[in-house]
């Protein structure tokens, strides 16, 4: 079936070090969404990507969509502790209404 | 503008028992999902309604669960009868219909079964 695979599930990083997480689909998508999740929180949208090989930025945060439109990272520069929490990627698909939702990648801060 | 709203936010209740969930989405958005989240198996969709319509259930665990979608307003998410192994984050979430549209999380409803 259709799968979007996250990783890495953890990473812990000193304040100040940059963060990526990769999202990788089985099949061609027609987006792919990411979502930020605090501790305790509910997810909440931070950006869409449509087109192949985009690249966006929100300050601190770069996100991709692989050319193929089948992969996608992002990256955080200089970490701070409010960057912690969970981040997902979540593709569509033109037919489907269904977001396929990775496994999420985690980012802790270490003291 | 008020996102989307759930209730209860909190709640405990004993094995055997039922629960509902509640679930108000954000007025003009067409779609309406129930999520439940849990650390073994992350973020499942279990429902999602277009138009008050259930469109697809297939992630309704099984019978003990049901939801229903009375008005472009409002929905339920059951569990009767409840277990442990239902322990978990509900997230009501709403969108406008189409592939790709953002959606809208609730805060969340924390259910523990004991």
């Amino acid at each position: 079936g259709q799968q979007v695979m996250q990783i890495p599930q953890y990473q812990h990083v000193q304040e100040g070090e940059d963060f990526t997480t990769y999202c990788n689909s089985s099949t061609t998508l027609s987006n792919i969404q990411w979502y930020k999740q605090r501790p305790g929180g509910h997810p909440v949208f931070l950006i869409q990507l449509v087109k192949s090989g985009e690249v966006k930025k929100q300050k601190r945060l770069t996100f991709q969509f692989g050319e193929a439109k089948k992969n996608s990272s992002l990256h955080i520069t200089a970490t701070q502790t409010t960057d912690v929490g969970t981040y997902f990627c979540a593709g569509g698909r033109d037919s489907n209404y269904q977001l396929i939702w990775g496994a999420g990648t985690k980012l802790i801060i270490k003291p | 503008d008020a996102g989307v709203i759930q209730s209860p936010r909190h709640e405990v209740t004993e094995m055997g028992q039922e629960v509902t969930l509640r679930c108000k989405p954000i007025s003009g958005h067409n779609s309406l999902f129930w999520y439940r989240q849990t650390m073994m198996r992350g973020l499942e969709l279990l429902i999602y309604f277009n138009n008050n319509v259930p469109i697809d259930d297939s992630g309704m665990p099984e019978d003990r669960f049901s939801a229903k979608m009375p008005n472009a307003s409002f929905s339920t998410l059951k569990i009767q009868p409840s277990e442990p192994r239902d322990s978990a984050v509900y997230f009501c979430a709403s969108s406008q219909q189409g592939s790709g549209a953002t959606i809208y999380f609730g805060e969340g409803s924390w259910l523990t079964v004991v």
